[in-house]
């Protein structure tokens, strides 16, 4: 199985200031077959389903604010939110979907200091 | 409007059998993945098992805690999904979430039902 390390496992960033945190699978998620990563980034509100921000490792959803974006191939991967706004706090899951099963992050949870 | 739906958690003693359900609506049951997800009380999130499509021929992927206890089914001429629960154990207690997939990821969830495994 991949196994997936979410670093930190909390971060405090004041508003308005930049948050990055980072993703590390135990094997590469890069298929070449198709050059794309198999990797995605979740946010986590309690009471709320997942949702989806981004997907092959830097494909922003639909209706997700530009200031979240995706970097990193192959093994490691950061997800960056670029000015944090209070309605960002949450814990936020990478998952691989390259192999089953599919596995998660243990999260990083991203509050406001 | 994409909706999915699950139903049907509930106490459950341990040993006992619960079967959750996923309503779906909003798009063609038959053309997508749909996984099940779950998340313990203050814990991460847990991919539990999928369903591939018709074109891959519904093949059926479980995680490793819960091959051999848990079955996932589908009717499509129902729009719904199922979690048959065997054997549950404490460490089953969680909120269990059935998630549609789109261009590589989950793209729309339910809202969620919360099954307890107690006694």
């Amino acid at each position: 199985d991949i196994v997936m390390t979410q670093s930190p496992d909390s971060l405090a960033v004041s508003l308005g200031e930049r948050a990055t945190f980072n993703c590390k699978s135990s094997q590469t998620v890069l298929s070449t077959s198709n050059n794309q990563n198999y990797l995605a980034w979740y946010q986590k509100k309690p009471g709320q389903p997942p949702k989806l921000l981004i997907y092959w490792a830097s494909t922003r959803e639909s209706g997700v604010p530009d200031r979240f974006s995706g970097s990193g191939s192959g093994t490691d991967f950061t997800l960056t939110i670029s000015s944090l706004q209070t309605e960002d706090v949450a814990v936020y899951y990478c998952q691989q979907y390259y192999s089953p099963p599919l596995t998660f992050g243990g999260g990083t949870k991203v509050e406001i200091k | 409007e994409v909706q999915l739906v699950e139903s049907g958690g509930d106490l459950v003693q341990p040993g006992g059998s619960l079967r959750l359900s996923c309503a779906v609506s909003g798009f063609t049951l038959s053309d997508h993945y749909i996984d099940w997800v779950r998340q313990a009380p203050g814990k991460g999130l847990e991919w539990v098992g999928r369903t591939r499509n018709k074109a891959n021929r519904y093949i059926i992927d479980y995680a490793a805690s819960v091959r051999g206890r848990f079955t996932i089914s589908r009717d499509d001429s129902k729009n719904s999904l199922y979690l048959q629960m065997d054997s549950l154990r404490t460490e089953d207690t969680a909120v269990y979430y059935c998630a549609k997939w789109q261009s590589g990821a989950a793209d729309s969830w339910g809202q969620g039902t919360l099954v307890t495994v107690s006694s």
